[in-house]
C-alpha cells in the first residue's frame, strides 16, 4: 500500500541549532514533493517544492533534499528560532493522479530559547 | 478579504442536524478542495473541483455532500453525521489541477464537533 511517513514524535531543539525532519514514502513515484508549515488552529502554508531531478532546494534558512532512490526527503531548518515552532507536513502528488495531494501526518518542532 | 476564507470557524452539531460549511477563495484559482484533518493523522483528501466540476470523490460517505456553484465558492453540506466525523475541515485552492508545480493554499479550517 502507499504510505507517507513522518516522525510522529515531536522534535525538541534548542534555539540556534539545526532541525532535521524526515519524510519517507513507499509505493509512490512522485515527480515532486512539497513541504508545508501548520500552526495550531490554522491551515497549512506552502514552504518549498522540490522536483525529482533536483537534489537540493534552499529558501532562506530552509533546505530540502530529495532522494528518489531512498524514497526520502529531508527538511532542515538552520539557526532555528522559537518562531519556527510548528508542525511541518510533507506532501506529494503522484504523477498519475494530478490534484490528488497526499500528505504525511506531520512532525511537530518545538524550538526553545 | 484575501486568500482563502472559511465559515464558520467552529461548529457543534448533533447527529440529526443539517449544516453547511462555506469556503471562498479570493486568489483567482480554478481548483478547490475539501480535506479532513483528524488529530495525529494525515490530511485526508475528500473532494476536488476543477472549474466547478467535481474531478475527485475520494470514497467519502454520502452524509458529506459538496457543492461548487462557481470557481470562487465551495460548500460542504453535512447531514446525519457521526461522532467520528469530528475533525478540522480544511478548504484549499490551487491555480490549476494537473500542473506539475501546483501548490495548495489553505483556509483556516472549520473545527467540527459532532455530539
Amino acid at each position: 500500500s502507499q504510505k507517507i511517513e513522518q516522525n510522529s514524535e515531536a522534535l525538541n531543539i534548542q534555539e540556534g541549532k539545526t532541525a532535521t525532519l524526515t519524510c519517507n514514502y513507499t509505493n509512490y513515484s512522485p515527480a515532486y514533493l512539497q513541504w508545508y508549515r501548520q500552526d495550531p488552529g490554522r491551515g497549512p502554508v506552502f514552504l518549498l517544492l522540490i522536483r525529482e531531478n533536483e537534489k537540493e532546494k534552499r529558501k532562506e534558512r530552509l533546505k530540502v533534499t530529495f532522494d528518489t532512490t531512498l524514497k526520502q526527503s529531508l527538511f532542515h531548518i538552520t539557526a532555528s528560532q522559537p518562531a519556527d515552532s510548528a508542525t511541518y507536513l510533507c506532501a506529494l502528488v503522484p504523477t498519475d493522479s494530478w490534484g490528488k495531494f497526499q500528505f504525511g501526518a506531520g512532525t511537530q518542532v518545538v524550538v526553545t530559547p | 478579504e484575501t486568500g482563502v476564507t472559511q465559515t464558520p470557524r467552529h461548529l457543534v452539531m448533533g447527529m440529526t442536524n443539517k449544516k453547511s460549511l462555506k469556503c471562498e477563495q479570493h486568489l483567482g484559482h480554478n481548483a478547490m478542495y475539501w480535506y479532513k484533518q483528524s488529530a495525529k493523522k494525515p490530511l485526508e483528501l475528500m473532494f476536488v473541483y476543477s472549474l466547478e466540476e467535481r474531478v475527485e470523490n475520494n470514497s467519502v460517505p454520502s452524509r458529506f455532500s459538496p457543492e461548487c456553484p462557481n470557481s470562487s465558492h465551495l460548500f460542504l453540506h453535512l447531514h446525519t453525521l457521526q461522532p467520528e466525523d469530528s475533525a478540522l475541515y480544511l478548504c484549499a485552492s490551487s491555480q490549476e489541477v494537473g500542473t506539475p508545480t501546483d501548490t495548495q493554499y489553505f483556509g483556516p479550517g472549520t473545527r467540527l464537533t459532532v455530539l
